[in-house]
């Protein structure tokens, strides 16, 4: 069975500084996606980025970017230049090909402090 | 697109009850989920369906609750008798997975339920 764990409940980062944020899995796929989604007050859960595990190239969306390291079953999120508006609820995702099923991590609150 | 739409936003009632949460998924999306969201369990998935036929309900967590897709565009789920510790935030999802590689899930706002 596939398990996320996110080891940190709670991270905080002053505005305009950079933030990352944990996670680990485990996953008998040999192919598989990762995802975070953001998760602020208002409850929608909005996808932030996403990895493909068959590609070694990390990926970027403007301020965020992450850190995949297949062998080591890691796949943290770096914030960068965080903003006010960032402050939320993370939860990083892994899913399958063979289904579709997602598995979620327990989440990160970040709070950002201007 | 509007998006995965959800009905009701919040729901209150008492225990016995029989609650009815709604969902209509993106036009097209292959895929639909139920997943239920709780401080002390976080986020789980509780069954999901695809092009309308269960696949996995093992999330569910006891007889009471079921789960119905007739059609490709409505979902339910459905909580008889409700009781206090049902209480959660409930969301649907979908994913336009079909046959493809990539899988993102798009939720909908999601239904607060309050069971007194």
């Amino acid at each position: 069975a596939q398990t996320v764990t996110q080891s940190q409940p709670e991270m905080s980062v002053q505005e305009a500084e950079t933030v990352t944020l944990s996670c680990t899995y485990d996953t008998s796929e040999s192919d598989y996606y990762l995802f975070w989604y953001k998760q602020p007050p208002s409850r929608q859960m909005i996808l932030v980025i996403r990895q493909e595990a068959y590609k070694q190239q990390n990926a970027t969306e403007n301020r965020f970017s992450v850190n995949f390291q297949k062998a080591a079953k890691s796949f943290s999120l770096k914030i960068s230049d965080s903003q006010l508006g960032d402050a939320a609820m993370y939860f990083c995702a892994e899913g399958e090909t063979s289904g579709s099923r997602l598995t979620f991590g327990e989440g990160t609150q970040l709070t950002v402090n201007p | 697109d509007a998006g995965v739409i959800q009905s009701p936003r919040h729901e209150v009632t008492e225990m016995g009850q029989e609650v009815t949460l709604r969902c209509k998924p993106i036009s097209g999306h292959d895929y639909l989920f139920w997943y239920r969201q709780t401080m002390m369990r976080g986020l789980e998935l509780l069954i999901y369906f695809n092009n309308n036929v269960p696949i996995d309900d093992s999330g569910m967590p006891e007889d009471r609750f079921s789960a119905k897709m007739p059609n490709a565009s409505f979902s339910t789920l459905k909580i008889q008798p409700s009781e206090p510790r049902d209480s959660a935030v409930y969301f649907c999802a979908s994913s336009p997975l079909a046959g493809g590689r990539y899988n993102e899930q798009f939720f909908g706002p999601g239904t607060r339920l309050t069971v007194l």
